[in-house]
């Protein structure tokens, strides 16, 4: 069956350090893929997203390219802020509209002064 | 923005009761999902809901599990008999149509089971 593998938290880093989370997985065909962000007290929200392979998704400074070859998904940032604390989430989806999304564990970050 | 709103934001409850989590999807939403993280673990898909029956449920969802769009308003997670693996965050979502990619989550329901 499909999966997410996420790389484990907690990521701590200095404000304006540049950030990666790891995301791979594991599925059949050509899913779409996702980044969800919690802030604390808050529900998840979609980051940004991918349908289909070499795309690239954007949003708030944030990136990630969907890569076929490498099964991956990961997540980058030039430069972090603090207020960019939050948990992290991959997923994926078959369905194309998001609704029924297969999510890795999490990765929880925390940007210091 | 939209909210979908999520109570209570905490539930204890003892083993072998019931408990009913609620939730208030986005108003002009059609598509209505239950998902849970045990600690530790990966995000779970349990059930999607549309047209006021069960789409799709997860092996998870079993016969302790029920759902229900009681009001034309909320949307209910019940538990009938609650064991202590089914402490967890659940989190309820809802979508509008399929041309809106963008599912909305709740901040989900902390539950415990003592």
């Amino acid at each position: 069956g499909d999966s997410v593998t996420q790389m484990e938290g907690p990521v701590t880093l200095s404000e304006e350090a540049f950030l990666t989370i790891n995301c791979t997985y594991t599925a059949t065909g050509y899913p779409s893929l996702f980044w969800y962000v919690q802030y604390p007290g808050e529900g998840l929200q979609l980051l940004l997203k991918a349908t289909k392979a070499d795309d690239k998704g954007s949003n708030k400074g944030f990136e990630a390219t969907y890569r076929k070859e490498t099964t991956s998904f990961h997540l980058e940032k030039g430069s972090v802020q603090v207020s960019d604390s939050a948990v992290y989430f991959c997923a994926l989806s078959h369905t194309g509209t998001a609704s029924k999304l297969t999510f890795g564990t999490g990765t929880r970050l925390q940007v210091t002064l | 923005e939209p909210e979908v709103t999520q109570t209570p934001s905490h539930q204890v409850t003892q083993m072998g009761q019931e408990v009913i989590l609620r939730c208030v999807p986005i108003s002009n939403h059609l598509y209505f999902y239950w998902y849970r993280q045990i600690l530790g673990q990966k995000v779970e898909f349990l059930v999607s809901f549309y047209n006021n029956e069960i789409s799709e449920k997860s092996e998870i969802f079993d016969d302790q599990f029920s759902v229900e769009r009681p009001d034309g308003s909320n949307f209910t997670l019940k538990i009938r008999s609650t064991k202590l693996e089914d402490s967890a965050m659940y989190f309820c979502a809802s979508f509008r149509a399929a041309t809106n990619e963008k599912l909305f989550f709740g901040s989900g329901t902390q539950l415990s089971v003592l």
